[in-house]
């Protein structure tokens, strides 16, 4: 059995900040992990992927996630922040490399502020 | 990255008819589909994985009666919601994937049912 938890149900930033969304996951095996954005009344966005590699994965529009396995932790990143960036934010695991069914996380809002 | 799209954007239905949902692989083949329902502010849950030319799996829970899947080709899964009630009005979502890659998700449908 696989599981992403989000454990913050909004986060709110100053524009130009730095902004950290956080996941954990539970996964049996090696470790899927994506993150996804969702805009209001819009389908998911795909942001980034870790499957196998560097601990640093860059993703759109200027988001980062770093993948710690000793804390079991694939937090979303970016440097500054945009108001642009408000939105809802999904962690989510797969089998397959995710190309097979997506588990997702509860999601977080993300309230940049201007 | 591929694209999904879903149609209609948005329906509104009286109690006791059927929608048909549809969701397009616009520039790859997927012979896997998968169909999520979004209720306000909630995650996405998986309801059921679309197979081309073979029976739909269903998710626990979800009634295969009350929702028709039909994937008859590779670039095209239907979702039939069969006498609809004000508790099916939700936004449904699909993904697919090219072959290896990661899940691209359409723009989603709200379903409102009076």
């Amino acid at each position: 059995a696989q599981s992403v938890a989000q454990p913050e149900d909004q986060v709110n930033v100053a524009e130009g900040n730095p902004l950290t969304v956080k996941c954990t996951y539970s996964v049996s095996g090696n470790p899927y992990l994506f993150w996804y954005v969702q805009y209001p009344n819009r389908g998911l966005q795909f942001l980034l992927k870790y499957i196998t590699g560097d601990n640093l994965v860059k993703g759109s529009y200027g988001f980062e996630a770093e993948f710690n396995k000793s804390q079991t932790s694939f937090h979303l990143k970016k440097p500054s922040a945009l108001v642009s960036d408000s939105a809802l934010y999904f962690c989510a695991s797969a089998d397959g490399g995710g190309y097979q069914k997506v588990t997702f996380g509860t999601g977080t809002k993300l309230q940049v502020i201007p | 990255g591929a694209v999904v799209s879903q149609h209609p954007s948005r329906v509104i239905c009286k109690s006791g008819t059927s929608v048909k949902i549809e969701c397009r692989s616009l520039d790859f083949q997927a012979t896997t589909m998968f169909w999520y329902r979004q209720f306000p502010k909630q995650s996405l849950m998986l309801m059921a994985t679309s197979n081309e030319g073979s029976k739909a799996t269903y998710e626990q829970g979800v009634e295969k009666d009350k929702f028709l899947i039909n994937h008859a080709s590779l670039t095209l899964s239907t979702l039939t919601v069969t006498s609809a009630h004000p508790e099916d009005s939700s936004f449904y979502i699909c993904s697919a994937s090219p072959i290896g890659d990661t899940q691209y998700f359409g723009p989603g449908t709200r379903l409102t049912v009076l």
